[in-house]
């Protein structure tokens, strides 16, 4: 498989639960992020990790947990979460060489918080 | 920091209409600019992407060109189509992170 995959692809869970996101990359990149998409509003950077080293955390709340294990892998690990972090969450990679700061997102895990 | 302004939509067009879709930004050094675009129910992707002053972006019809003196990268295109429906993000990267930071988004809509 190629590109950025992420899953789930739709998660719907309780404000008391915890639930991982995953996200694998196939491209031999050494940089990942974490975005979240919401509604009629613009994307918000969330964490990046360069060579499995957090190297950016946008003031995001604790029960958003990241975790990086290897350069291919990335998790976003939730919990108590609120009604209002329902959102797309997207995972992107990148090269971080030369110029090549193009970065590839994933397709996106829809989260619902009830 | 970084920001990115973005022609408000939503745009509705009828099939082989001309497309522009504004964008300006404010960055500091030498900025990298990108158009990325999402389709309903999918992930970003990007569209096209331009690294210097005067460098033209092209794909698949579509087109930006870096104006360093007018901090603009508007995408055009002379003839839609349907399956050119979707949300378009203009973005720009810069600095040693080259983390990018992304406009608001434009919803097209393209009519038969």
């Amino acid at each position: 498989e190629t590109g950025v995959t992420q899953t789930p692809r739709h998660l719907v869970m309780g404000m008391t639960n915890k639930k991982s996101l995953k996200c694998e990359q196939h491209l031999g990149h050494n940089a990942m992020y974490w975005y979240k998409q919401s509604a009629k509003k613009p994307l918000e950077l969330m964490f990046v990790y360069n060579f499995k080293e957090q190297t950016e955390n946008n003031s995001v709340p604790s029960r958003f947990s990241p975790e990086c294990p290897n350069s291919s892998h990335l998790f976003l690990h939730l919990h108590t979460l609120q009604p209002e972090d329902s959102a797309l969450y997207l995972c992107a990679s990148s090269q971080l060489a030369g110029d090549t700061d193009t970065q590839y997102f994933g397709p996106g895990t829809r989260l619902t918080v009830l | 920091g970084n920001s990115v302004t973005q022609m408000e939509g939503p745009v509705t067009l009828s099939e082989e209409a001309f497309l522009t879709i504004n964008c300006t930004y404010t960055a500091t050094g030498y900025p990298s600019l990108f158009w990325y675009v999402q389709y309903p129910g999918e992930g970003l992707q990007l569209l096209l992407k331009a690294t210097k002053a005067d460098d033209k972006g092209s794909n698949k019809g579509f087109e930006a060109t870096y104006r360093k003196e007018t901090t603009s990268f508007h995408l055009e295109k002379g003839s839609v189509q349907v399956s050119d429906s979707a949300v378009y993000f203009c973005a720009v990267s810069s600095g040693s992170a080259r983390q990018l930071t992304f406009g608001s988004g434009t919803q097209l809509t393209v009519l038969p």
